[in-house]
């Protein structure tokens, strides 16, 4: 199947600064990303949408100033965690959709970052 | 989307297939259903997708019941690196985005 990198794999930053998650489509073109945050023993809950050159849509109680989205190409996406707290510590995840002819639309995730803020 | 209900958790014996269930009783007529697995401390992984008809690829086989109202993932000889936690999902169209519910946690033994 395609492949969704994402990077770093884990990090640990201290409480108050920011740390920004990349999402990159390795061999596809993603119009759309989509990011996910995973707590212990919980499922993934989708944060919000990430459509190249416009806006990201957030879910509901998702904080988008907090939880910054940017999708300036086809295969990259990024997530930035503003002034970092410790309950922000997570499981990050991002997928891509795959628009190729033969793919079936079908969605790819990445391996996932790990998150600990001190 | 639609919900979907799958038993908390089942066990496999390694070599055997697992069978894992899944009902979308309400499902709607444009809704694919979707199996993904996630291994621990791993992003998920897709397995397989299907509409209408039963399908098949390399990791698994997928049953829709004719009246689409429920589904099974048959891992046609399950290993200890199946051990996962597997979400049936429901979505509009294929390649909309994905709501994950609590999925099944497949534990397969020696």
């Amino acid at each position: 199947g395609a492949v969704v990198s994402q990077h770093p794999s884990w990090v640990i930053c201290k409480s108050g600064t920011s740390v920004k998650i990349e999402c990159r489509s390795l061999d596809f073109q993603a119009t759309t990303m989509f990011w996910y945050r995973q707590f212990p023993k919980q499922s993934l809950m989708l944060m919000a949408t990430s459509n190249e050159g416009s806006k990201a849509t957030y879910e509901q109680g998702v904080e988008k100033d907090k939880f910054l989205i940017n999708h300036a190409s086809l295969t990259l996406s990024t997530l930035t965690v503003t002034s970092a707290h410790p309950e922000d510590s997570s499981f990050y995840i991002c997928s891509a959709r795959d628009l190729g002819w033969d793919s079936g639309n079908t969605i790819y995730f990445g391996e996932g970052s790990w998150l600990t803020v001190v | 989307d639609a919900k979907t209900t799958q038993p908390t958790s089942m066990d496999c014996a390694e070599g055997r297939a697992a069978n894992l269930p899944c009902n979308h009783s309400t499902i709607s007529g444009n809704e694919y259903v979707y199996w993904y697995r996630q291994i621990h401390s791993q992003g998920p992984q897709y397995i397989i997708h299907g509409l209408k008809n039963n399908e098949t690829n390399e990791m698994a086989s997928l049953i829709i019941t004719e009246d689409r109202k429920s589904s099974t993932l048959i891992l046609p000889h399950a290993t200890l690196r199946d051990t996962a936690v597997y979400y049936c999902i429901l979505t509009l169209g294929a390649g909309n985005m994905l709501t994950f519910g609590g999925g099944t946690r497949l534990m397969v033994k020696p």
